[in-house]
């Protein structure tokens, strides 16, 4: 069946350092691709999307590309902030398959001061 | 435009007991997804409602049930629980307008069974 696969974390930076949190995925097809960000207390909040294969998505900040050669959607931002904290999921879903989203196991990020 | 909305927020119910749970989707969207959230399993799928027919289902007992009212609110229900349904319980909804299938969440509903 379809899978995402998170590096594990907690991912500790400081301020202003470089973020990536690699994703990866199986599936048969070519799914939509997203990531969701799940502050403490709070639900899900779609952070971004890529549709098709290239395609980039960005928001705050925060980038990911669709590479379907490598079937990965790392998530990249270039400085992190204390307010970036948070558990972060990788997710895939078909379009025409309803609407259920497969995720990964999420990645917690820790910014410090 | 008012977001997801679900209640209670928080909940607690002894092993054996039946639970029901609310969501409010945002206003227009007619698909509710629910999905059960814990620290063992991750964020695991429950089932799908679109236009009041439950249109996915994923692998969890019958003890797990659904159903979506004609306004597109729906509710879930939990029978005979057990200490493992502890979970943080969220519901998300889509218009299906576009062909993204994007999502929005509610804040969910922390269920602790005792």
């Amino acid at each position: 069946g379809d899978s995402v696969t998170q590096m594990e974390g907690p991912v500790t930076l400081s301020e202003e350092a470089f973020l990536t949190i690699n994703c990866t995925y199986t599936a048969t097809g070519y799914p939509s691709l997203f990531w969701y960000v799940q502050y403490p207390g709070e639900g899900l909040q779609l952070l971004l999307k890529a549709t098709k294969a290239d395609d980039k998505g960005s928001n705050k900040g925060f980038e990911a590309t669709y590479r379907k050669e490598t079937t990965s959607f790392h998530l990249e931002k270039g400085s992190v902030q204390v307010s970036d904290s948070a558990v972060y999921f990788c997710a895939l879903s078909f379009t025409g398959g309803g609407n259920k989203l497969t995720f990964g196991t999420g990645t917690q990020l820790k910014v410090e001061l | 435009k008012a977001g997801v909305t679900q209640t209670p927020r928080y909940l607690i119910k002894t092993r054996g007991q039946q639970v029901t749970l609310s969501c409010s989707p945002i206003s227009g969207h007619r698909s509710v997804s629910w999905y059960q959230q814990t620290p063992g399993q991750g964020l695991q799928f429950l089932f799908e409602y679109f236009s009041e027919t439950q249109r996915n289902k994923g692998n969890f007992p019958g003890r797990f049930s659904g159903r979506q009212f004609s306004n597109s609110r729906s509710e879930m229900n939990v029978s005979t629980l057990e200490l493992g349904d502890s979970a943080l319980y969220l519901c998300a909804s889509s218009s299906l307008a576009g062909l993204y299938n994007e999502q929005f969440f509610g804040p969910g509903t922390r269920l602790t069974v005792l």
